[in-house]
């Protein structure tokens, strides 16, 4: 079974620049997550889609940040236009439907690395 | 927001060696889970905790839910060069919502 998936795997572009980032969860997962690490920062909490609604987009750090998930298949985390402080690692990660044990949990891509300059 | 202290921040040990780090909250979680991050890679789930005062072990490696809620720590006996990494814990109010991170603990082992 294939693991959750990330395109780009590193994205260089300018300040201003507008820069959309894919993910493609496990099959069958319909809870995705995106979560952002800033250098030497914890990772920290984007927003969560189930299926192709958001169910929770607290984490999202301001307007120029936009997720879909049309379909309820894969996702896009658009940045535009991008800011230096948008440098970062880029996961997506996805769950089963509600349930407890390991099978349920959040498994993670490898991520975007995204440089802003 | 809920925040999540992790310790050390780094760790350099022999091989062999065994090694703790942990993690505390000043809120309580239903559900602590231990990742380990390699280079160029996501983090990996390494073990799950859904009940206070709960012990797990994965191989070499065992967890454990403080009975407080607030904490949970991760022991690795025996190191060997492949637990070189970033080990994460995160923290969970409800299942199916959000993780929230600890800053991570970057573990070098020599040989």
């Amino acid at each position: 079974e294939a693991g959750v998936t990330q395109f780009p795997s590193h994205s260089v572009i300018e300040k201003g620049q507008t820069v959309t980032l894919r993910c493609d969860p496990i099959s069958g997962h319909d809870n995705l997550y995106w979560y952002r690490r800033v250098m030497g920062k914890e990772i920290k909490f984007l927003l969560h889609f189930v299926k192709e609604s958001k169910q929770d987009e607290s984490g999202m750090p301001n307007n120029r940040f936009l997720a879909e998930r049309t379909g309820g298949t894969y996702s896009t985390l658009k940045v535009q236009p991008a800011e230096l402080e948008d440098s970062g690692v880029y996961f997506c990660a996805s769950s089963q439907t509600l349930g407890q044990g390991d099978a349920y949990e959040q498994y993670f891509g490898p991520g975007t690395r995204l440089t802003v300059t | 927001g809920q925040q999540l202290n992790q310790s050390p921040q780094s760790m350099f040990i022999q091989e062999g060696e065994d090694v703790s780090m942990n993690c505390t909250s000043s809120s309580i979680f239903n559900t602590w889970l231990w990742y380990k991050q390699d280079p160029g890679e996501g983090p990996v789930l390494l073990i799950a905790l859904y009940k206070a005062g709960e012990l797990t072990s994965n191989g070499r490696l065992t967890a454990q839910f403080g009975i407080t809620r607030k904490d949970s720590f991760l022991n690795i006996s025996a190191s060997i060069p492949s637990d070189v990494g970033i080990y994460f814990c995160a923290g969970r109010d409800q299942a199916g919502t959000a993780l929230i991170f600890g800053k991570g603990t970057t573990l070098s082992v020599s040989s």
